[in-house]
């Protein structure tokens, strides 16, 4: 199955700064098959991004995402307060669909 | 607008089953697959299976082949995942997920806030 590895494991940055978050995948992902979530302690997760670089209905145009084959990338414009949260990508293109661990950032 | 409310927190103990419900509104019920995912103590998520709630097809991870089982009451908009013959390392947050098939491919739009399940004696 196809491994996701997400980088750094923790990000520390303030409200106002941009925030780059990485994703990379143990092959190259059919047709940048590849979604984004948010997930806040108790909540349900949030989507993001899907298909690489598509933003989901709702979601602020300081959320973007890139990238393609085995490199993704998440950023974050400029981080507002509600922003800190855990990060995590997901490969949709190969069964079974697979996640990354996860970036939580913080308040620095 | 779409939501999905799970059951709540469950202790079990070592060879039991625990039966966790997800129940929808804000959309056909029948016009999705309904997934389960789970997220064990440190490690990341696991896909566990789905179920096509318009004619209650389903697909298990290999994983939990035999263990798992889920589930519709199409009269409630709910979707059920069972598991089976519990131990230890099933302790994990469960998430049910709704599947929406786009040009982009089939991804999780909306989920539930998942219910954690512990195994302990």
């Amino acid at each position: 199955e196809i491994v996701l590895t997400q980088s750094p494991g923790t990000l520390s940055l303030s409200p106002g700064e941009r925030a780059t978050l990485s994703c990379r995948a143990s092959q190259s992902l059919t047709n940048n098959y590849l979604a984004w979530y948010q997930h806040k302690p108790g909540q349900a997760p949030r989507l993001l991004i899907y298909g690489a670089s598509f933003r989901a209905t709702g979601i602020p145009d300081r959320f973007s995402g890139s990238g393609s084959g085995t490199d993704f990338t998440l950023t974050v414009s400029r981080l507002e307060p509600e922003d800190f949260a855990v990060y995590f990508c997901q490969q949709y293109g190969y069964s079974p669909q697979t996640f990354g661990q996860g970036t939580k950032l913080e308040t620095k | 607008q779409v939501q999905l409310v799970q059951s709540g927190a469950e202790v079990k103990e070592p060879g039991a089953s625990v039966k966790v419900s997800c129940k929808t509104s804000g959309y056909t019920f029948s016009n999705y697959a309904i997934h389960w995912v789970r997220q064990a103590p440190g490690q990341r998520l696991q896909w566990m299976g789905r179920i096509n709630a318009g004619d209650g097809n389903t697909f298990y991870s290999q994983k939990f082949q035999g263990r798992v089982s889920i589930t519709t009451d199409t009269s409630a908009n709910t979707a059920f995942m069972e598991l089976s013959s519990l131990r230890s390392g099933d302790t994990a947050v469960y998430y049910c997920a709704r599947l929406l098939l786009s040009l982009a491919g089939p991804y999780y739009d909306y989920w539930g806030p998942g219910t954690l399940v512990t195994v302990s004696s």
